[in-house]
């Protein structure tokens, strides 16, 4: 079956903190890996990551894949307020297929 | 572009009643739609594939005699939850993937969600 793990669960910091969110996975005919940001209603797409060890950045944002590892990171540098919010990372595979993880409620303090 | 939408996007019906969400890409065609479901504090769970002019694939667990998915056309697919009981209470949320080689190549847009609240 699979499996798409998050962690930390919860993270609260400070307004200016940088944070790295963690995403583990085990599926089957891995695809790609997707992270999302979810607020109050549905996820808005922040990356897609296809090809390891090539970081992607968006502003604040950026991104990583490690496919030996199975494994992803999401940093988030001089957090501020607006950035509170669930993160979700999915695995998607060949059929399009996402498996979302628990994701991570993260809370910027200001 | 790229947009989905979900109609309604809330509410609240009477146990045993059933309930019809749509979900509509605006801007491109979509042959697959998938449909999602979230708990409060839990993440998306898939529940089925809808794809155009066929039946849906549903997951493990999911019953497809109450969660009832038509996919009539490239632009709208439908969820009905039929005799629904409190413990259907969720968030649904429906993806739209576009067309190989189309405008919005392969990628999956997430339509804004509906509430449902079953008395």
């Amino acid at each position: 079956e699979d499996k798409v793990v998050q962690s930390p669960l919860s993270l609260v910091v400070h307004e200016g903190d940088t944070v790295t969110l963690n995403c583990s996975y085990e599926v089957t005919n891995f695809r790609s890996l997707l992270w999302y940001k979810q607020e109050k209603k549905a996820p808005t797409f922040l990356f897609m990551l296809t090809s390891s060890g090539i970081e992607k950045k968006s502003g604040r944002l950026s991104s990583i894949l490690d496919k030996k590892e199975l494994f992803s990171i999401l940093n988030i540098t001089a957090t501020q307020t607006g950035d509170s919010a669930i993160y979700l990372c999915a695995g998607r595979i060949r059929n399009e297929k996402l498996t979302f993880g628990t994701g991570t409620r993260l809370t910027i303090i200001p | 572009g790229a947009v989905v939408s979900q109609h309604p996007s809330w509410v609240i019906c009477k146990s045993g009643t059933s309930v019809k969400i749509e979900c509509r890409s605006l801007d491109f065609q979509a042959t697959t739609m998938f449909w999602y479901r979230q708990f409060p504090k839990q993440s998306l769970m898939l529940m089925a594939t809808s794809n155009e002019g066929s039946k849906a694939t549903y997951e493990q667990g999911v019953e497809k005699d109450k969660f009832l998915i038509n996919h009539a056309s490239l632009t709208l697919s439908t969820l009905t939850v039929t005799s629904a009981h409190p413990e259907d209470s969720s968030f649904y949320i429906c993806s739209a993937r576009g067309l190989a080689g189309g405008p919005v190549d392969n990628e999956q847009f997430f339509g804004p969600g509906t509430r449902l609240t079953v008395l």
